[in-house]
């Protein structure tokens, strides 16, 4: 079955640190890749997208490649601010409508 | 602003109480998905719907059950709550596309205790 694994948390950094969450993840077609992020207190909400190997996901400054021979797709954001604070959430659809989830990464970021 | 709303943020029920968890979507969505999320296990799929009057379960549909008796409304029922279903219920929307591009669009959750 489908499955994604991401890194543990929680993640404590420094404003304009470089940030990084490992995601992999098993599928058994070519899998729609997702980062979602969960701010305190509210739903989770679409940060980024990829649906075929090789494409680039981006928005607010985060980025991520869907690479399919290390079946990943790894979030990274160059500089962090106190407001990416949240949780991350790597995800996949394949050949149907479900979102398979990881655990979570918690993220926080200090002035 | 496209709108998931769960009717209720936060309840606590007791042990053996029936409870229902209310979503209303206002996009006009096809499918519509109820999720739990547990610290260290991400969110998991209880039952989602593709269409009014249709259900699917999930990973996790036991103790409980669902209805969708209109497009926007999916109600998440738990028939007799038990401690263990303590958890952070999310509501989720999204529309007919083709597998893959399924992008979901998820209410504030309800964060309901069983004492």
């Amino acid at each position: 079955g489908n499955s994604v694994t991401q890194m543990e948390g929680p993640v404590t950094l420094s404003e304009e640190a470089f940030l990084t969450i490992n995601c992999t993840y098993t599928a058994t077609g070519y899998p729609s890749l997702f980062w979602y992020v969960q701010y305190p207190g509210e739903g989770l909400q679409l940060l980024l997208k990829a649906t075929k190997a090789d494409d680039k996901g981006s928005n607010k400054g985060f980025e991520a490649t869907y690479r399919k021979e290390t079946t990943s797709f790894h979030l990274e954001k160059g500089s962090v601010q106190v407001s990416d604070s949240a949780v991350y959430f790597c995800a996949l659809s394949d050949r149907d409508y479900k979102l398979s989830f990881g655990a979570g990464t918690t993220v926080t970021v200090r002035a | 602003d496209v709108k998931v709303t769960q009717s209720s943020r936060y309840l606590v029920k007791r042990t053996g109480e029936k409870v229902f968890l209310e979503c209303v979507q206002d996009m006009d969505h096809e499918n519509m998905f109820w999720y739990r999320q547990d610290p260290g296990l991400g969110l998991r799929l209880i039952y989602f719907s593709y269409d009014v009057k249709m259900k699917e379960k999930g990973d996790i549909p036991e103790g409980y059950s669902v209805s969708r008796e209109k497009k926007e409304r999916f109600s998440l029922i738990l028939e007799s709550a038990s401690t263990n279903q303590t958890s952070m219920y999310l509501c989720a929307s999204s529309f007919w596309v083709p597998p893959g591009a399924n992008v979901l669009t998820f209410g504030a959750g309800s964060r309901l205790t069983v004492l």
